[in-house]
């Protein structure tokens, strides 16, 4: 059965303090790697796909990247506007589902 | 908005009482999923449709649970003879046909409170 285990499962952040997430995750066989954002009361927001262990893809302050165990989200000099619950989950080969972590709950001080 | 919409976005009921939600895709996304969270966790996968055919089943989806999408279009999920366990949100989400590993792009979600 796939698993994926997040964390902290919360993190306090002063704006411009850099940190990393993390997503432990077992799976048969990865199709895909899925990190989402979301907001109180909203659904998640899709934000990166990794496909295969040593790929890395950026979107303005957030860099997700990829081993064959665990996936980092690094937030590089974040902003309050960055607080939010990000979410990891895992697509195996065999199926469509998507495998959700339980979340890191970021907040962002100014 | 081109995005998934899903209605009612809250429903409050009395335990015991029947209650359905709809889920309209984004425009030519023939993949159509339902998740189920509760407070503090994440997703959990419920059924799966591509066009009208229900494709997979978790088994959290009980007997009491049907989801239908009649013409692949919009989808509706059904709980029967609801319980204070099925208090939770209920989130859609929908992919295009184009490869299994496309990004599931997700509605708001019907937030059901059970009385």
């Amino acid at each position: 059965e796939d698993q994926v285990t997040q964390s902290p499962e919360a993190l306090r952040l002063q704006e411009g303090e850099s940190s990393s997430l993390n997503c432990s995750y077992t799976v048969s066989g990865l199709r895909g790697l899925f990190w989402y954002r979301q907001d109180p009361g909203k659904g998640p927001e899709f934000l990166f796909t990794l496909y295969s262990a040593g790929e890395e893809k950026e979107k303005e302050r957030l860099k997700a990247t990829l081993t064959k165990k665990e996936s980092f989200l690094h937030i590089t000099a974040p902003k309050p506007e960055d607080s939010a619950t990000y979410l990891c989950a895992v697509q195996e080969t065999s199926g469509s589902r998507l495998t959700f972590g339980e979340g890191t709950q970021l907040t962002v001080n100014p | 908005d081109t995005g998934v919409s899903q209605n009612p976005r809250h429903k409050i009921t009395k335990r015991g009482q029947n209650v359905t939600f709809r889920c309209d895709p984004i425009s030519e996304h023939n993949r159509l999923y339902w998740y189920r969270q509760t407070l503090g966790q994440g997703p959990e996968f419920l059924t799966y449709f591509q066009n009208e055919a229900q494709l997979e089943k978790s088994r959290l989806l009980s007997d009491r649970f049907s989801a239908e999408r009649p013409k692949g279009s919009f989808s509706t999920l059904e709980i029967q003879r609801t319980e204070q366990g099925d208090s939770a949100m209920y989130l859609c989400a929908s992919s295009p046909g184009t490869g299994a590993n496309q990004p599931q792009h997700f509605g708001d979600g019907t937030r059901l409170s059970i009385l």
